[in-house]
């Protein structure tokens, strides 16, 4: 596609709901990042994908956070039993290759918990 | 690991003027890139420009350029002649060259240009 596409753009969900955001990369891309940006802060890393290898994943803040790129293409961010600190907006950042080619961001998933 | 500071959260400037956003970064690695990116209201990153640690020579593209003190671990954007379409979150961010492009942002500054 012509770029990162995230979908939905906008999530409600209730505590203890599980959510799923998606994350369609730009075609081709190797590298496929997922940050948590918090109102008012600057974005903080999720996890990495190399195609479908998940080769960093230090940034999820719990067991309740799960990523997952089965074919090295679209990702998905899975999140269960959604608390109310969950609520962020979720970006996607994808790359030609790993390292330090430019990194294209999507518009994000703005995840409200009420 | 590395940590970026941005010290201003906002930042006003009149059209046609120029403003300095401050960015300080503390890494322990030899090798590294650093970055300004831009956040709209519609949340889309947009990079800006980017610096090469080992380049001593600072990075520019057209109205914006970079400030880049190694030793002082700054690294500062100007914003010449402001645009109404610049305003927006200004993000500084730093990445080290073993960590598969991971991103390391700072707090942010916003910019708001006026007419």
């Amino acid at each position: 596609g012509a770029g990162v596409s995230q979908s939905p753009r906008y999530k409600v969900a209730k505590r203890g709901q599980d959510v799923a955001l998606r994350c369609d990369p730009i075609s081709g891309h190797v590298s496929l990042f997922w940050y948590q940006q918090a109102l008012g802060q600057g974005p903080e890393f999720l996890t990495y994908f190399q195609n479908e290898a998940q080769l960093d994943k230090s940034g999820l803040p719990s067991d309740r956070f799960f990523a997952e790129r089965p074919e090295g293409s679209v990702s998905t961010l899975k999140i269960q039993r959604t608390q109310q600190e969950d609520s962020a907006v979720y970006l996607c950042a994808s790359s030609s290759l790993g390292g330090h080619t430019e990194a294209f961001f999507g518009q994000g998933t703005r995840l409200t918990v009420v | 690991a590395q940590t970026v500071t941005q010290s201003q959260p906002e930042m006003s400037v009149q059209e046609a003027e120029t403003v300095t956003l401050s960015c300080t970064y503390d890494t322990s690695e030899n090798n590294y890139y650093l970055f300004w990116y831009k956040q709209p209201p519609s949340r889309q990153m947009i990079l800006v420009i980017r610096q090469e640690a080992y380049k001593q020579q600072n990075a520019t593209e057209n109205r914006f350029s970079v400030n880049f003190q190694k030793a002082a671990k700054s690294f500062s954007l100007k914003i010449s002649d402001s645009q109404l379409g610049d305003t927006a979150m200004y993000f500084c961010a730093a990445q080290t060259t073993d960590s598969w492009g991971k991103l390391q942002f700072g707090a942010g500054t916003q910019v708001v240009v006026t007419p």
